[in-house]
């Protein structure tokens, strides 16, 4: 069974970065059906999805957070990350990890979330 | 606000059957296939109908989804307190470039 697991720290002062990891267990990282993604979840609304990106290291992003958001990938550790600049409080979310299934087109595994909020 | 819009609240009494409604636009579900996924707060979401109406293994058969033109509909018959949840219906959206939610439906079992 896959399981993907956040870790990071739960605090971010505003202008800075935020940082988080998700860790891959039960499946591998490597495979190309795969892409794997960040979601976040501000409290009281929806989700929104932040990016993703391919174990060779190819990245897409949101447009609206483009200009923020960088995604990188460490197979050896079966890790992929996020960071996210120049924080705000509408930063202030619960961030999910998750696996794209390119053969089903959908989010097929998520973590379980952790909450990161942005203040002073 | 969500690009895709879910009623906020649900309910039904055990063993009703509970239909969940989705809209969206022709750059979303009007021309991509529409995923639902069920969660309970703290825990990971979890995966419950994908390209409209296919059921991942292990998902039981009283959940059901449909898509007409740019709505969908998951559908649960036979409701059970485990029920109790929120629900999120998400499709590709080809004029933001970005994979695009719901704003989520909570589903009460009364």
């Amino acid at each position: 069974q896959v399981q993907l697991q956040e870790s990071g720290p739960g605090l971010v002062k505003p202008s800075q970065t935020l940082s988080l990891t998700c860790t891959v267990s039960g499946g591998s990282i490597s495979s190309g059906d795969y892409y794997w993604s960040w979601i976040r979840q501000p409290p009281g609304k929806g989700l929104e999805w932040i990016g993703y990106i391919y174990y060779s290291g190819g990245t897409y992003y949101n447009p609206s957070l483009k200009s923020r958001v960088t995604i990188s990938v460490d197979t050896s550790k079966k890790q992929f990350s996020l960071k996210l600049s120049s924080v705000t409080a509408a930063d202030t979310a619960v961030y999910y990890c998750a696996r794209y299934n390119d053969r089903s087109g959908c989010f097929d595994y998520w973590g379980q979330g952790t909450l990161v909020t942005v203040s002073s | 606000q969500s690009v895709l819009t879910q009623p906020p609240s649900a309910s039904g009494s055990p063993g009703q059957r509970v239909t969940i409604s989705c809209s969206g636009s022709s750059s979303n579900i009007g021309s991509n296939t529409v995923n639902w996924y069920q969660h309970l707060p703290g825990t990971a979401p979890k995966l419950l109908i994908y390209r409209n109406n296919q059921r991942p293994s292990g998902v039981p058969d009283r959940f059901s989804g449909s898509k007409s033109g740019t709505s969908a509909s998951l559908a649960i018959s036979g409701l059970q307190s485990e029920d109790e949840a929120d629900y999120y219906c998400a499709a590709w959206d080809d004029s933001l470039n970005v994979g695009v939610f719901g704003g989520g439906t909570k589903l009460t079992v009364l």
